[in-house]
């Protein structure tokens, strides 16, 4: 699976935009881009996911760039409850016995009132 | 739904001893299940994996006979530290892969803290 690398840690105002960037230069084109987040002493929360397309939910909108090379993760409306450990990352497709999600070092986001 | 329990939640155990933590899969059939160790300040380590009724297939520099697993069915996993050490303390977080909500994802427990004394 491919590297990703993010910032190790941010910052957000609350009530703003928190954007969180991550770079997959190695990507190839079977892998998906995951986000989970970690809060801590809890088992890591599924966030989004998408191969190619911008993906949006009920959590958050996840940005793709054409060459599929960096994404954004946008939670659009950071709450105290938004401070957490990010981890972007790659990974092929699932299928029934799929690969495993390696996780990285993640981004430190810290909301602030 | 895709809820994955773990139990206990928090074990204290004394150095020498055997510990077992149970991870279940609660509304849906896990096909893959995976154990994951996180120490203070770092992230989640991948210890092994196990496919339903088959052996489990371990991550380089884990001893397969100090952490046994077992995924004895659909919604069960089982990991048993042996003759646990202080140095075994640490966060276990186990995930479960199935089909659940029409995809197959995956999804995580809510880690057991474990301490050797």
């Amino acid at each position: 699976d491919a590297k990703t690398t993010q910032p190790p840690s941010m910052d957000c105002a609350e009530g703003r935009a928190a954007n969180l960037p991550c770079n997959h230069s190695t990507i190839s084109g079977n892998e998906y881009v995951y986000w989970y987040r970690q809060i801590h002493s809890q088992g890591p929360q599924y966030i989004i996911h998408g191969l190619k397309n911008n993906e949006t939910n009920e959590m958050a909108s996840l940005i793709i760039t054409e060459d599929r090379k960096s994404s954004t993760l946008i939670l659009p409306h950071a709450t105290l409850r938004d401070t957490a450990v990010y981890y972007c990352i790659v990974r092929a497709d699932t299928t029934l016995y799929g690969n495993k999600l390696v996780f990285g070092a993640g981004t430190i986001l810290r909301v602030k009132s | 739904g895709a809820v994955v329990s773990q139990h206990p939640s928090w074990v204290i155990c004394k150095s020498g001893t055997s510990v077992k933590i149970e991870c279940r899969s609660l509304d849906f059939q896990a096909t893959t299940m995976f154990w994951y160790r996180q120490f203070p300040k770092q992230s989640l380590m991948l210890m092994a994996t196990s496919n339903e009724g088959s052996k489990a297939t371990y991550e380089q520099g884990v001893e397969k006979d100090k952490f046994l697993i077992n995924h004895a069915s659909l919604t069960l996993s089982t990991l048993t530290v042996t003759s646990a050490h202080p140095e075994d303390s640490s966060f276990y977080i186990c995930s479960a892969r199935g089909l659940a909500g029409g995809a197959y994802e995956q999804y995580f427990g809510p880690g057991t803290r474990l301490t050797v004394t």
